[in-house]
């Protein structure tokens, strides 16, 4: 069974870059589409985007000017960097897989990674 | 971009049926797909496609789309199911969007 594991700093000061990685463990990252989701302290959740194995992106509109997602298939990760960030920007951060066939929902997730925004 | 709409709340007696509803207009050409999420504890995706459960999914969990509406149906309540549920679609660019989330309580 695939498991997914975020990594990065816990706490970024504003107008950085926030920097994430997820690293894929029980199976190849190739032939699926692979995701990014945050959820701020109480709050719902949010779509970031989403990447293809092969490198083909889709970002979420109120995020596309700041946000790149990348795949590294030879370490089986991808990541996240989320630029000029501000506490609006605090959040759990989860990487995802998508489901076989298609970008159409999520079907294993990360425990989660608490992310702040602050000086 | 795409909207789903998800009522803040819902309670069930233990024991009974209740149905979690999301509305959106993507949702006439997209399934949903529904995650459950309890405190501290990352969102675990419950029913996905027309009514298609993974692996460890209770079959009193059921999914249904009529229109711009679908709904997720819990037959026989437990205390387990109390957790925040979220819906989630995507639209014609491939752009996902989440509902605000149902707090469901078991009463």
């Amino acid at each position: 069974q695939v498991q997914l594991q975020e990594s990065g700093p816990g706490l970024v000061e504003p107008s950085e870059t926030l920097s994430l990685t997820c690293t894929v463990s029980g199976g190849s990252i190739s032939s699926y589409y692979w995701g990014w989701i945050r959820q701020p302290p109480g709050k719902g959740l949010e779509w970031i985007g989403y990447i293809y194995y092969s490198g083909s992106t889709n970002y979420n509109p109120s995020l596309k000017s700041r946000v790149t997602i990348s795949v590294d298939t030879s370490k089986n990760q991808f990541s996240l960097n989320l630029s000029s960030v501000t506490a609006t920007d605090t959040a759990v951060y989860y990487c995802a897989r998508l489901g076989a066939g298609g970008p159409s929902y999520f079907d294993s997730w990360g425990q989660g990674t608490l992310v702040t925004v602050s000086s | 971009s795409s909207e789903l709409t998800q009522d803040p709340a819902v309670s069930v007696a233990l024991g009974q049926t209740v149905r979690i509803t999301c509305q959106g207009d993507t949702l006439r050409s997209y399934y949903a797909s529904w995650y459950q999420q309890k405190p501290g504890q990352a969102p675990v995706l419950v029913i996905y496609g027309q009514n298609n459960r993974p692996s460890g999914i209770p079959d009193r969990i059921s999914g249904s789309s009529s229109g711009s509406t679908a709904s997720l149906t819990i037959t026989g309540a437990q205390a387990e199911d109390e957790a925040d549920y979220y819906c989630n679609s995507r639209d014609t660019s491939g752009n996902h969007a989440f509902g605000g989330g149902t707090k469901l309580t078991v009463l």
